[in-house]
């Protein structure tokens, strides 16, 4: 069973539509929980740390469900900006380094 | 404020060739560093880690090694690169205070062995 899965889509998304997806991870120890974007050919950048209560940035919401064990993010009033790959990671107590999943690739058509 | 660099971007190295790809964090010390691979379909991989000086954690066995002679510098490095390393190589760094710590990429570099 992989530690970090995501749907690697594509998705393909009107503009000013909303869009959800979810990242499931296997170890129960994880701690804590993070939003990347990458762009093509580029390194990953944060969008969102992901806390237990919830957190929104904007457009952007992202959950954490530790009893189901995933994460979520939506994202509102999709933009053709927002087209990008987008990296769920975590981090288990007692290790060091994120674990990351292979990254939902996301598609906003006009 | 902080920052990390790598260098070359790219290159284009023949099979069994040596390789030294470098990273640099700027503004922060004793950063925790890592370098990740990205490989074509496949997700974000840790190689290596470092939580100080001379101090290198390997991930997985491979062909490559790590070194940390500086603080603030992280070396990825082979005697022999086959096909299978190319890929897309990121340094990145973290305070290391703690588990929520972000972790910040560098630019990364393209690496294609041919």
């Amino acid at each position: 069973r992989k530690e970090v899965e995501q749907d690697p889509g594509p998705f393909n998304v009107p503009e000013g539509a909303t869009v959800a997806f979810n990242c499931t991870y296997s170890n129960s120890a994880s701690q804590s929980f993070f939003w990347y974007r990458q762009d093509c050919r580029k390194e990953p950048k944060l969008l969102m740390s992901v806390y237990s209560s919830g957190n929104e940035d904007g457009r952007f919401t992202a959950q954490l469900n530790r009893a189901s064990q995933y994460i979520s993010l939506l994202i509102r009033d999709s933009k053709l900006s927002d087209s990008a790959t987008y990296l769920c990671a975590v981090n288990i107590f007692g290790a060091d380094g994120l674990t990351f999943g292979k990254g939902t690739h996301l598609i906003i058509q006009p | 404020s902080q920052t990390i660099h790598q260098w070359p971007a790219t290159l284009v190295q023949p099979v069994g060739s040596p390789l030294s790809l470098e990273c640099t964090v700027e503004g922060t010390s004793n950063p925790n560093l890592y370098w990740y691979r990205q490989a074509a379909g496949r997700g974000l991989q840790l190689l290596f880690y470092s939580v100080g000086i001379g101090q290198i954690s390997s991930e997985v066995p491979q062909n490559l090694s790590a070194s940390r002679p500086q603080d603030r510098q992280f070396i990825l490095s082979s005697k022999k690169l086959l096909l299978s390393d190319s890929g897309f190589y990121l340094c990145a760094w973290t305070s290391g205070q703690g588990i929520r710590n972000t972790i910040y990429f560098g630019e990364g570099s393209w690496l294609t062995v041919v």
